[in-house]
C-alpha cells in the first residue's frame, strides 16, 4: 500500500500571499490530520477531518483553513502568510476515528515565508 | 486537557549502550500514549504505543515502554542501540474516545556515538 503523500514537499512564498498543501491519506483511511512543525512550538495540531466533516481543530487563527474531499484527500490553506508560518506541515492518516489507532504520517511540506 | 513532558532535550550514548528516553503526561482523562520517531527530513514513524493491558509494551527497532499510572509516566527504552537510532523521538497522547488528536512533547534528540 502506498503511504501517505504530501505535495508540494518544499514551498518558498512571500509574505502577505496564500498558499494551498495537499494530502493524499493512505487508501482507505478516512480520518486525515494537519499538524505544525516549527523548532519554537514543536508539533502542534491543526484540525482533523473525518468523512469530509471537521472533527475537531487546534488554536490557529482563522487564517489556517482546510478541507477534505469525497475521496479522503484533503488540502490545507493558510492565507495572508506572516512569516511565522514558516514550518514543516505534516498530514497524517489513520483508518478510523476515535484517538487509538495509529496515525500514519507524510514526509511534510516545508513553507518558508520570505 | 492533556500535556506530555520529555524531560531530556538532548541524549548522547555511545553505540551499543542502554537508553531511557523519559516521558510524563497530564490529563485528567483516560489517554493513549504513543512514542513515534522522527527521521531527518522524514515524517514521523511510530514506534509504539499503549492502549491498555499489559504496562510493557514492545515495538519495533527493538524498543520498549512502560506505562507507569502513579506516576504518570510512558518511558521509553532500548538495551542497546546502533548509530542507526539517532533521530528526534516524540512522546505523545491522545484522548481515550476522542479525536485523532495527538498531543506531543517537545522531542528528545538521541544522538548515538560509535
Amino acid at each position: 500500500k502506498a503511504g501517505v503523500t504530501q505535495t508540494p514537499r518544499y514551498l518558498i512564498k512571500t509574505r502577505g500571499q496564500q498558499v494551498t498543501l495537499s494530502c493524499s491519506p493512505i487508501s482507505g483511511h478516512r480520518s486525515v490530520s494537519w499538524y505544525q512543525q516549527t523548532p519554537g512550538q514543536g508539533l502542534q495540531f491543526l484540525f482533523e477531518y473525518f468523512s469530509e466533516t471537521q472533527r475537531n481543530k487546534g488554536n490557529f487563527p482563522g487564517r489556517f483553513s482546510g478541507r477534505q474531499f469525497s475521496n479522503s484527500r484533503s488540502e490545507m490553506n493558510v492565507s495572508t502568510l506572516e512569516l511565522g508560518d514558516s514550518a514543516l506541515y505534516l498530514c497524517a492518516s489513520s483508518p478510523r476515528k476515535g484517538g487509538r489507532y495509529e496515525q500514519y504520517f507524510g514526509p511534510g511540506t516545508r513553507l518558508t515565508v520570505t | 486537557a492533556q500535556s506530555v513532558t520529555q524531560l531530556d532535550s538532548q541524549v548522547p550514548v555511545f553505540e551499543e549502550a542502554p537508553v531511557e528516553l523519559r516521558c510524563n503526561y497530564s490529563s485528567s482523562v483516560s489517554v493513549y500514549l504513543f512514542w513515534y520517531v522522527q527521521y531527518p527530513n522524514q515524517g514521523l514513524q511510530l514506534l509504539l504505543k499503549y492502549l491498555s493491558g499489559s504496562t510493557l509494551v514492545k515495538g519495533i527497532n527493538g524498543f520498549e515502554a512502560e506505562f507507569n499510572k502513579s506516576q504518570t509516566s510512558f518511558h521509553l527504552r532500548k538495551p542497546s542501540v546502533h548509530i542507526s537510532d539517532t533521530a528526534e523521538y516524540f512522546c505523545a497522547v491522545s484522548k481515550s474516545g476522542g479525536y485523532n488528536k495527538l498531543i506531543f512533547g517537545a522531542g528528545t534528540r538521541l544522538a548515538v556515538h560509535p
